[in-house]
């Protein structure tokens, strides 16, 4: 799985957009970019995934470069439940015999 | 739908002794599940995949006859930590795949005295 890059710690004020950063310049064209989070002492959650697209949930959007070397994570009005850590990672969707590789993530504390 | 569950949530055990953590898949049947470890300020680190029916397959530096794994139907896995040692004091999850997709469990807290 290719390696991902993200900043370790972000702010945020409470009713803003977040926008979360990562880096995956070496991805390959069948990886996805995934995006989980992890609020303290829980399991991960997953968020989002997209392969060039952007795509929106009810949770967030992920705007994906044209390259694919890049992604944002947007939370479009954050709350302070959202403080967290966020994983960006990537890997061949659909690839349920392999375990994640989590990199350190970006801790997003969200200011009330 | 895809929940996954833990139990115990919380474990206390002296050192020396084993524990043993369930994984259950509630509303689905996952053939694979995966085991992560996780100490303070860390991220997750893959232990191993367990298949049921088969040997679970472990990752480098993970010792197989001390984190015991058994994956006896396609709703439940279970890892046992034996002689456990103030060491092995971590955050234990479990994630169950559907799909292609991961679903995490909610984690363990084994504290070793």
């Amino acid at each position: 799985d290719a390696k991902t890059t993200q900043p370790p710690s972000m702010d945020c004020a409470e009713g803003r957009a977040a926008n979360l950063p990562c880096n995956h310049s070496t991805i390959s064209g069948n990886e996805y970019v995934y995006w989980y989070r992890q609020i303290h002492s829980q399991g991960p959650q997953y968020i989002i995934h997209g392969l060039k697209n952007n795509e929106t949930n009810e949770m967030a959007s992920l705007i994906i470069t044209e390259d694919r070397k890049s992604s944002t994570l947007i939370l479009p009005h954050a709350t302070l439940r959202d403080t967290a850590v966020y994983y960006c990672i990537v890997r061949v969707a659909r690839g349920g015999a392999d375990g994640l590789t989590f990199g350190k993530g970006t801790h997003l504390i969200i200011q009330p | 739908g895809a929940v996954v569950s833990q139990h115990p949530s919380r474990v206390i055990c002296k050192s020396g002794t084993s524990v043993k953590i369930e994984c259950r898949s509630l509303d689905f049947q996952a053939t694979t599940m995966f085991w992560y470890r996780q100490f303070p300020k860390q991220s997750l680190m893959l232990m191993a995949t367990s298949n049921e029916g088969s040997k679970a397959t472990y990752e480098q530096g993970v010792e197989k006859d001390k984190f015991l794994i058994n994956h006896a139907s396609l709703t439940l896995s279970t890892l046992t930590v034996t002689s456990a040692h103030p060491e092995d004091s971590s955050f234990y999850i479990c994630s169950a795949s559907r799909a292609g997709e991961q679903y995490f469990g909610p984690g363990t807290r084994l504290t070793v005295t």
